[in-house]
């Protein structure tokens, strides 16, 4: 069965810093790994997605994770955040496996920028 | 577009009244779930489908029920409401368990 660990469930920092939000899963076959966030009394959004191909993915805000199969990590990492970043973030995992894909959340970080 | 669309959004509930949630998603998605979200628990998966007329026992099913009976739409049920229920309730559909796309969410008290 799959499972999603995420290591901080929160994570404050100051405006400008660099941050690095930590993800590991498991899981017996291959998978898609995602990221979404959620924003105070909002409904989750995707940030950015790995389904195949290049292991480093991006966003459009200038989030970045990292696929490393033999670490089985997904890393998100930002070398610089916003005031505007401050939200919940949620690894999740699906497998590529027909039939009965399951989508599995972490229990999420919380990541709280200050100024 | 719409995209997911729940409704009611928010709802409270005496100890063993019943209710439906309803989730309707217009992106012809085969896949649909429903989560529960509980401070400091992440979404935990409830009941998930993979198709109309099949539904799979997620990670916390028991006092639920669902129904998927037509493709757009994807039935929440709670025959005997519990405290233990009061969650925010979040329905998602997904494109063969890919991107997921959730609704607002449902805010559900029981008292």
């Amino acid at each position: 069965a799959q499972s999603v660990t995420q290591l901080d469930s929160q994570v404050p920092v100051f405006e400008e810093a660099p941050v690095e939000l930590r993800c590991n899963y498991s899981s017996s076959v291959s998978v898609y790994l995602f990221w979404y966030v959620q924003y105070p009394n909002q409904g989750l959004q995707l940030l950015l997605k790995y389904l195949s191909g290049s292991t480093l993915v991006e966003s459009i805000n200038g989030f970045e994770a990292e696929f490393n199969k033999s670490q089985t990590s997904f890393h998100l990492r930002k070398p610089s955040v916003h005031i505007s970043d401050t939200a919940e973030y949620f690894c999740a995992v699906s497998t590529s496996q027909g039939g009965s894909e399951k989508l599995v959340f972490g229990k999420g970080t919380k990541l709280t920028v200050n100024p | 577009n719409a995209g997911v669309t729940q409704t009611p959004k928010f709802r409270v509930l005496k100890t063993g009244q019943s209710m439906t949630l309803l989730c309707a998603q217009d992106m012809n998605h085969e896949y649909m779930y429903w989560y529960r979200q509980d401070p400091g628990m992440g979404l935990r998966l409830i009941h998930y489908s993979v198709g109309e007329g099949t539904t799979a026992k997620g990670e916390v099913p028991d006092g639920y029920n669902v129904s998927r009976l037509k493709k757009q739409n994807f039935l929440l049920g709670l025959e005997s409401a519990a405290p233990s229920q009061t969650s925010v309730y979040f329905c998602a559909s997904s494109h063969r368990g890919l991107e997921a796309f959730f609704g607002q969410g449902t805010r559900l008290t029981v008292v």
